[in-house]
């Protein structure tokens, strides 16, 4: 089953912080975390293990709660960069191929 | 460049024609998926690969698509009897030895008359 991420669609202005959940219902072994513009490959941002792991760098961190098979990725002090369709990709075991949500859309405001 | 390249970057193509994408992986990656993505929509698994060994392969959506790896570097994908439905973006992606990230290429956009 595919994964549900929320929101659908968040407009903030540059600065501003923003969450995305991204919920399963199924076991899972890992979350991957995408950023796709327009036009362009999804570009990887971070993986989340089982174990309820929170990783970050810079501004974006995520963290994975295994008992209720959801993830949420924090953008702090979004830049306008950070605009784009954010993906998390959901896996039952170490290899899988990824089950991806339907995306967060995120347009960052000067 | 060291990332994942793939080839064509677009292709458009006439109902009913065979079509073939190439993905080279980035350098020691062991893994290789296929996925395809439509508008609006995150990417959909296919198929992956690991070395030359084809490990998933039915979540391919029909059997006139087909991926191969035979020396376990570049990978295929052909679509036969193309259909307009096929029209997408088909992304491959490569993950090294031991871990679990994917890391994908540009794409070949699939465009079917």
């Amino acid at each position: 089953q595919q994964p549900v991420q929320s929101p659908q669609a968040v407009i903030l202005r540059e600065g501003e912080d923003a969450v995305i959940n991204c919920s399963s219902s199924k076991a899972l072994y890992s979350v991957h975390w995408y950023r796709q513009k327009h036009g362009e490959a999804p570009v990887f941002l971070m993986i989340l293990l089982k174990g309820g792991e929170q990783k970050g760098h810079e501004k974006i961190s995520a963290s994975f709660n295994e008992k209720k098979q959801q993830s949420s990725l924090y953008l702090t002090a979004s830049q306008l960069s950070y605009s784009g369709t954010y993906f998390c990709g959901t896996a039952g075991g170490g290899a899988d191929g990824l089950t991806f949500g339907k995306g967060t859309h995120l347009i960052i405001q000067p | 460049d060291t990332g994942v390249s793939q080839d064509p970057r677009h292709k458009i193509t006439k109902r009913g024609q065979n079509v073939t994408f190439r993905c080279d992986p980035i350098s020691e990656h062991n893994r290789l998926y296929w996925y395809r993505q439509t508008l609006g929509q995150g990417p959909e698994f296919l198929t992956y690969f690991q070395n030359e060994a084809q490990l998933e392969k039915s979540r391919l959506l029909s059997d006139r698509f087909s991926a191969e790896r035979p020396k376990g570097s570049f990978s295929t994908l052909e679509i036969q009897r193309t259909e307009q439905g096929d029209s997408a973006m088909y992304l491959c992606a490569s993950s090294p030895p031991n871990y679990n990230e994917q890391f994908f290429g540009p794409g070949t956009r699939l465009t079917v008359l």
